[in-house]
């Protein structure tokens, strides 16, 4: 039962680099999202997809890119990191064919930029 | 700006009692209100779940508290347990299964043996 896989656990960037935080899931679901996950504000959306290439911003978008080019796969890319891009990302699925409108998070994706 | 506002941001309480975490949302839009529970190192998983027609759901030790009016919403765990430790989140959605949730602060809970 792998549900939904984050890679890399852990990362560590210098200022400036760019780098991709890979996310895919195997229950076929339609929707996936990121969120990301810092002391005392909760967890935040990043973006989200509904479905393969169709993407949209969530509440704090600038600084990341994503893509979805299959069901199964929704990278996010820090297209630049800076310091305040610290922190722990999740990806997220879940299905319309939910009657509870359950997201599945996978374990996360913590990144620091020094 | 928070839509939705969760207290208090940590609680403990005796292994047995009461453990309540209240949340406050502005959006009348809002139609799908879920609590996550997250162990550390581990992603958020949900818990339990209701929607404004309903002013109570229970499930196990766990209970929503719904109230519309106020725009309010609580998590009350009962007979609380070592086990349920973690950092509890309320949410809010529009037209719930979208996958965008507003999440609350967060509140980290430890029940005391």
């Amino acid at each position: 039962n792998a549900g939904v896989t984050q890679t890399p656990k852990f990362q560590v960037l210098k200022t400036g680099q760019s780098m991709t935080l890979q996310c895919a899931q195997d229950m076929n679901h339609e929707y996936m999202s990121w969120y990301r996950q810092d002391p005392g504000m909760g967890l935040r959306l990043i973006h989200y997809s509904v479905g393969a290439g169709i993407t949209d911003q969530g509440e704090v978008p600038n600084g990341y890119n994503v893509s979805r080019s299959t069901t199964e796969d929704f990278p996010l890319r820090l297209l630049s990191a800076a310091p305040s891009q610290t922190s722990v990302y999740f990806c997220a699925s879940s299905t319309r064919a939910s009657n509870t409108g359950e997201l599945f998070f996978g374990e996360g994706s913590r990144l620091t930029v020094l | 700006q928070q839509q939705v506002k969760q207290s208090p941001q940590s609680l403990i309480v005796q292994k047995g009692g009461i453990s309540i975490i209240n949340c406050a949302y502005e959006n009348t839009a809002f139609d799908y209100f879920p609590w996550y529970q997250q162990f550390p190192g581990k992603g958020p998983a949900l818990l339990i779940a209701i929607r404004p027609d309903v002013s109570e759901k229970k499930e196990g030790r766990f209970t929503i508290s719904f109230n519309k009016s106020a725009k309010q919403f609580s998590l009350h765990i009962m007979d609380s347990q070592p086990g349920d430790s973690a950092t509890y989140f309320c949410a809010a959605s529009i037209a719930g299964n979208t996958g965008k949730l507003i999440f609350g602060q967060g509140t980290t809970l430890q029940v005391k043996p």
